[in-house]
């Protein structure tokens, strides 16, 4: 089964709205999670670093206050688009690093996101 | 700044043919690692290489790497139809110790004709 899990893995919203994509470890603590996007046909870029009880790491060129990332628990971080534009349509995945278990690094599901 | 590139970007080959999928990386780095993404979906783990001359196996796929030379390669042999999907590879940003962030290569479009 997953040992990442993302939810949900489909959403569809209206330009303008905001929606929130979760990613859990499961049955492990996660200090850190990672948030990557994909375009169609693309490779995967880095967004951010997700950090337990401080503020997320964003790599350059994304924008912080548009894709807010909270990380409340040691197995839950997510993320949120605001005022989301159909360019924001993307695959959103997440993926934490089991350290307890020779640092092997697993990815979520993935959430597609679909502007509207 | 670290950057992955991978070649070829597309790969059709036939049923029961080699061929090699090269990653080069432009700075030093011990932890490769090779994916499998099929259309729509997630990532699918293959192969973590954490040392020079790593050599891993499984089915018809083989990795290596070579930190000197910043270069990784992913060996199909005998390709079969059920191996046609995307394959990244990809480099944790640091050397000596993991940070568990990965830049990923271009992605390797491989199709395998019956």
């Amino acid at each position: 089964g997953a040992v990442v899990s993302q939810h949900p893995s489909r959403v569809i919203c209206k330009s303008g709205t905001s929606v929130k994509i979760e990613c859990r470890s499961l049955d492990f603590q996660a200090t850190t999670m990672f948030w990557y996007r994909q375009f169609p046909k693309q490779s995967l870029m880095l967004m951010a670093t997700s950090n337990e009880g401080s503020k997320a790491t964003y790599e350059q060129g994304v924008e912080k206050d548009k894709f807010l990332i909270n990380h409340a628990s040691l197995t839950l971080s997510t993320l949120t688009v605001t005022s989301a534009h159909p360019e924001d349509s993307s695959f959103y995945i997440c993926s934490a690093a089991h350290t307890g278990f020779g640092n092997t690094i697993y990815f979520g599901e993935g959430s597609w996101l679909t502007v509207v | 700044e670290l950057k992955v590139e991978q070649n070829p970007l597309f790969l059709s080959m036939q049923e029961g043919k080699n061929y090699t999928i090269y990653c080069n990386y432009s700075t030093t780095s011990d932890r490769l690692y090779w994916y499998r993404q099929d259309p729509g979906k997630s990532l699918e783990s293959l192969f973590v290489l954490l040392s020079n001359g790593a050599v891993k196996q499984e089915g018809r796929l083989m990795a290596s790497l070579d930190t000197k030379a910043r270069l990784s390669t992913l060996h199909i042999t005998a390709a079969v139809h059920d191996l046609s999907a995307t394959y990244f590879c990809a480099v944790d940003m640091r050397y000596g110790g993991a940070t568990n962030k990965l830049i990923f290569g271009t992605g390797t479009l491989l199709a395998v004709q019956p």
